[in-house]
């Protein structure tokens, strides 16, 4: 069974307008969730995170909500820019010690000029 | 180096041979994880290593599967008697001892195929 779920394979925006990426998890016990942003041909690489006693947390362009009770989490990025096309993948991370994360099926972002 | 480091970048093996993937973490990063990433699928949980000892192991999907660590730095995963069904990226992640697991800092991966 698949702890955390992105139920969009894909999302397209207009440059300059807002990206929204969603993601839904089950476990709860997790107690700090991610973002990774990944190219092609690279590893992901972390973006913003946030912590289950908060309900957002902004950087830069980039902000995260956190609804706990909804068991959902989603991310902001506002403006949107084609640099921004990637695939970005929810995570969340297990209190069990060794703290891995369980990733989602990532959202394949396409930010078009 | 400046990040995680990972050799080959592709290998390309047949059904029954033995592989190794190595990892070489950023320094003074004592948390080390393996991940596999299939086609169309998130990175999936292998196993992690605090120092030079594998502390969970739990997503090893089978015996063929095996990691080491002996000096506390770089990593070698091991593969044993290949199969199709292990073709896939792997990842090497490494993150500092003050949160492991949080913001690790992954590798570009090692694309492993089995014909």
């Amino acid at each position: 069974d698949q702890q955390v779920k992105q139920n969009s394979p894909s999302l397209s925006v207009q440059e300059g307008r807002i990206s929204i990426l969603n993601c839904d998890y089950t476990n709860s016990m997790f107690d700090y969730f991610l973002w990774y942003k990944k190219y092609p041909a690279e590893g992901p690489t972390f973006l913003i995170s946030i912590s289950s006693i908060k309900d957002k947390n902004e950087d830069g362009r980039f902000t995260v909500f956190l609804n706990k009770s909804a068991k959902h989490l989603s991310l902001h990025i506002v403006p949107s820019q084609p640099g921004d096309s990637a695939v970005y993948f929810c995570a969340a991370s297990v209190k069990s010690g060794s703290e891995k994360l369980v990733f989602g099926k990532g959202t394949k972002l396409t930010v078009n000029p | 180096g400046a990040g995680v480091s990972q050799t080959p970048s592709n290998k390309v093996t047949e059904k029954g041979k033995y592989v190794e993937l190595r990892c070489d973490p950023i320094s003074g990063h004592t948390a080390l994880y393996w991940y596999r990433q299939s086609l169309g699928q998130g990175p999936e949980f292998l196993i992690y290593f605090q120092g030079t000892g594998a502390a969970d192991d739990s997503g090893l999907p089978n015996d063929r599967f095996f990691a080491v660590r002996p000096e506390g730095s770089v990593s070698t995963l091991k593969i044993q008697r290949t199969e199709r069904g292990d073709s896939a990226v792997y990842l090497c992640a490494s993150s500092p001892q003050r949160r492991p697991g949080t913001e690790a800092f992954f590798g570009q991966g090692t694309r492993l195929t089995v014909v």
